[in-house]
């Protein structure tokens, strides 16, 4: 079975310094992929950035990066610089090849960025 | 831009009436996927699909089923809906990040 879970439940942060959120996910399938993504308080969802289980350099979009630790199962996600406009629910998703057209969600980290 | 709009964005509706929900997509996506959003669960797949006329049932498919009619078009019905099926629905195409729409409110009374 695939499982992702995200321990935090809510980070608050002061504006233009950086949070790391954590993800730790279970599969058996030996390739995969990993997502995070922002949902604003409006309910918009939207696809943030992607990493290959297969890949060893950590994906960077932007002021998002990741923090990919293959042998603990783990995918963080690094804002630095962060913005008040980054105030959002995250989620952090997980795809196996086993079982494609599957995404696996976590059950989100709200990230509060005060000024 | 790519594209996933859901329709109706809220619904109210009473128990044992039955209800649809209908999505679509100007991606041309052969992937579509079903939702649904609750507190402490994150999102969970109820149905997707592979392209027109197939559909598949994903982690929490009972009490619900769905239409892929065209390539464009994915619907989401509940047969007999019930209070335990009053949850945020979204729907999204695609096969790398996905494509979400902007989500159905349905409450159930």
């Amino acid at each position: 079975a695939q499982k992702v879970t995200q321990t935090q439940t809510s980070i608050s942060v002061v504006e233009k310094t950086t949070v790391t959120m954590d993800c730790v996910y279970e599969t058996r399938d030996s390739s995969y992929f990993l997502f995070w993504y922002k949902q604003t308080a409006s309910g918009e969802i939207v696809f943030l950035i992607r990493q290959d289980s297969y890949k060893k350099e950590n994906a960077t979009v932007g002021h998002y990066s990741l923090n990919f630790q293959k042998p603990k199962s783990s995918i963080g996600l690094i804002i630095t610089a962060t913005q008040i406009e980054d105030s959002a629910v995250y989620f952090c998703a997980m795809r196996g090849m086993s079982n494609y057209n599957v995404l696996y969600f976590g059950s989100g980290t709200k990230l509060t960025v005060e000024p | 831009e790519a594209a996933v709009t859901q329709s109706p964005r809220n619904k109210v509706a009473v128990t044992g009436g039955k209800v649809t929900l209908s999505c679509n997509q100007t991606n041309n996506h052969n992937n579509m996927y079903w939702y649904r959003q609750d507190t402490g669960h994150g999102l969970r797949l109820i149905h997707y699909s592979y392209g027109a006329g197939s559909t598949e049932k994903g982690d929490i498919p009972d009490g619900y089923k769905a239409s892929r009619p065209s390539q464009e078009n994915f619907s989401l019905i509940l047969e007999l809906a019930t209070p335990s099926q009053t949850s945020v629905y979204f729907c999204a195409s695609g096969d790398r990040g996905g494509t979400f729409g902007a989500g159905t409110r349905l409450s159930v009374l």
